[in-house]
C-alpha cells in the first residue's frame, strides 16, 4: 500500500532559520500528498497540498513540491516564527481501497525559539 | 465552514466502563475515521467508514468498536475501558476518494483511572 517516510523530529530552530522536514512516499500512481499541522491543544488542520506531480503547494509561508522524480514532497519555510511551533504531518496518498482511508506517521515535531 | 465536532475535549472514566466517544460532521463527508494519538507513536488509525454501516479496521482495532447508523455520525466505543486507552481521540471526515482534504475535530483527551 502507499505509505511516507517522515523525517524525525524533534526540531528545535531559533526564530528567522530556515526550515525543511523531509517526506518521501511509496504510491501507485500520482495521487494527491498533503501536509497538516497540529498547533498545541488543537485537532490537524490542513496546511497544504499538491495535486499532481510538479505541483508547489504553498500556504502561510510554507512550500512543498510535489516531486515524482525522488518521490518526495519535503516541506520548506525560508523564516520561521515562533508561532510555527507545531506537530507537523506529512499524509501518505491514501491507499488500500479507492474509498480514500488516510494513516498518517508520528509527525516532526517543531519547536521555535525567539 | 466545514465542522467535526466531538462531544467532550475532556473525559475520566473508570476501568472496566463502557465509554462511547461521539463525532458528527456537517459537511456530508462519505468518509470518517478515528484516530488515538500517543507522544512518540505519532497517529493511529483506529477504524475507518466510508458509508453508513461500513466500516473498515485500521491499525489498532483491539478493544474498540465502532458505529455508524448515520452518514454525519460516527461513534467510537470502548467496550471495557483500560488505563492503557488513556490517550488523544481524533476525529476526521473527508469525501470518497483520496484527493481530498481531512477534517479534523479538537480531540477527545481520555484519562481511564
Amino acid at each position: 500500500g502507499n505509505s511516507v517516510t517522515q523525517m524525525e523530529g524533534p526540531v528545535t530552530l531559533s526564530e528567522e532559520a530556515f526550515l525543511t522536514i523531509n517526506c518521501t512516499y511509496t504510491a501507485t500512481g500520482y495521487p494527491s500528498l498533503f501536509w497538516y499541522v497540529q498547533y498545541p491543544g488543537e485537532g490537524l488542520q490542513l496546511l497544504l497540498k499538491a495535486t499532481k506531480a510538479d505541483d508547489k503547494g504553498s500556504n502561510k509561508g510554507f512550500e512543498a513540491t510535489y516531486r515524482k522524480e525522488t518521490t518526495s514532497f519535503h516541506l520548506e519555510k525560508g523564516s520561521v516564527q515562533v508561532s510555527d511551533s507545531a506537530v507537523y504531518f506529512c499524509a501518505p496518498p491514501a491507499g488500500g481501497t479507492s474509498y480514500g482511508k488516510l494513516t498518517f506517521g508520528q509527525g516532526t515535531i517543531l519547536t521555535v525559539h525567539p | 465552514d466545514v465542522k467535526v465536532t466531538q462531544s467532550s475535549r475532556y473525559l475520566v472514566k473508570r476501568t472496566g466502563e463502557k465509554v462511547f466517544l461521539e463525532c458528527v460532521q456537517d459537511m456530508d463527508h462519505e468518509n470518517m475515521f478515528w484516530y488515538r494519538q500517543d507522544p512518540g507513536l505519532g497517529l493511529r488509525l483506529i477504524y475507518f467508514s466510508y458509508d453508513v454501516k461500513m466500516k473498515e479496521k485500521g491499525d489498532i482495532p483491539e478493544g474498540y468498536s465502532v458505529s455508524r447508523e448515520k452518514k454525519e455520525r460516527f461513534s467510537l466505543i470502548l467496550e471495557s475501558a483500560s488505563t492503557n486507552q488513556t490517550s488523544m481521540y481524533l476525529c476526521a471526515s473527508s469525501f470518497r476518494g483520496g484527493s481530498t482534504e481531512a477534517f479534523f475535530g479538537q480531540g477527545t483527551r481520555l484519562t481511564v483511572v
